[in-house]
């Protein structure tokens, strides 16, 4: 089935500074999804990606999905506290498969 | 709307036990989806139910089963738990179109112990 690998497995971001985490996979996905968990919390879905070359913005957060449709990228400006945590990407094959994740710290 | 609510939040089992956990999805959503979730393999897929049926499973052994009620309920069972088992077990519930573009809505987990 699709497997997507995250990179970097960790980020420590200064406050105020700027980082983007990737999503790589060797196939063609269907679409993408972005979740983020707080330490001690569960995963809440941020957004998904459906179309080639999409770019979404939350603020914040820019998501992209790649014009070949196999990796995605979440770019996070001005890190800020609230940021903390672990973002994963997940893609569609029969079943939702989840990245191992991007934990993010935050110095202050 | 209600949230995902999964029960009971923590669970201490003893190896060679079995256990059951529940999930109630969000009032409209027909699948419920079971994740494990461990520092060593992150989030693993176990099953997802739709409208009483299984539609999809995980690579887990037979010691892992579930079922869904009529009222989109589930529960998953664990038996002759092993000190591997231990995990933090999350429960997801979508409209479930099967097409994939359904995102999960979790609930807060039930983080098993096996001693």
């Amino acid at each position: 089935g699709q497997q997507v690998m995250q990179i970097p497995q960790y980020q420590h971001v200064q406050e105020g500074e700027d980082f983007t985490t990737y999503c790589n996979s060797s196939t063609t996905l269907s679409n993408i999804q972005w979740y983020k968990q707080r330490p001690g919390g569960h995963p809440v879905f941020l957004i998904q990606l459906v179309k080639s070359g999409e770019v979404k913005k939350q603020k914040r957060l820019t998501f992209q999905f790649g014009e070949a449709k196999k990796n995605s990228s979440l770019h996070i400006t001005a890190t800020q506290t609230t940021d903390v945590g672990t973002y994963f990407c997940a893609s569609y094959d029969y079943k939702l498969s989840f990245g191992a994740g991007t934990t993010v710290t935050v110095r202050a | 709307k209600a949230g995902v609510t999964q029960t009971p939040r923590y669970l201490i089992k003893t190896r060679g036990q079995q256990v059951t956990l529940s999930c109630s999805p969000i009032s409209g959503h027909r699948s419920v989806s079971w994740y494990q979730q461990t520092p060593g393999q992150g989030l693993q897929f176990l099953f997802e139910y739709f409208s009483e049926t299984q539609r999809n499973k995980g690579n887990f052994p037979g010691r892992f089963s579930g079922r869904q009620f009529s009222n989109s309920r589930s529960e998953m069972n664990v038996s002759t738990l092993e000190l591997g088992d231990s995990a933090l077990y999350l429960c997801a519930s979508s409209l479930g179109t099967g097409q994939g573009n359904s995102p999960l809505h979790f609930g807060n987990g039930t983080r098993l112990t096996v001693t």
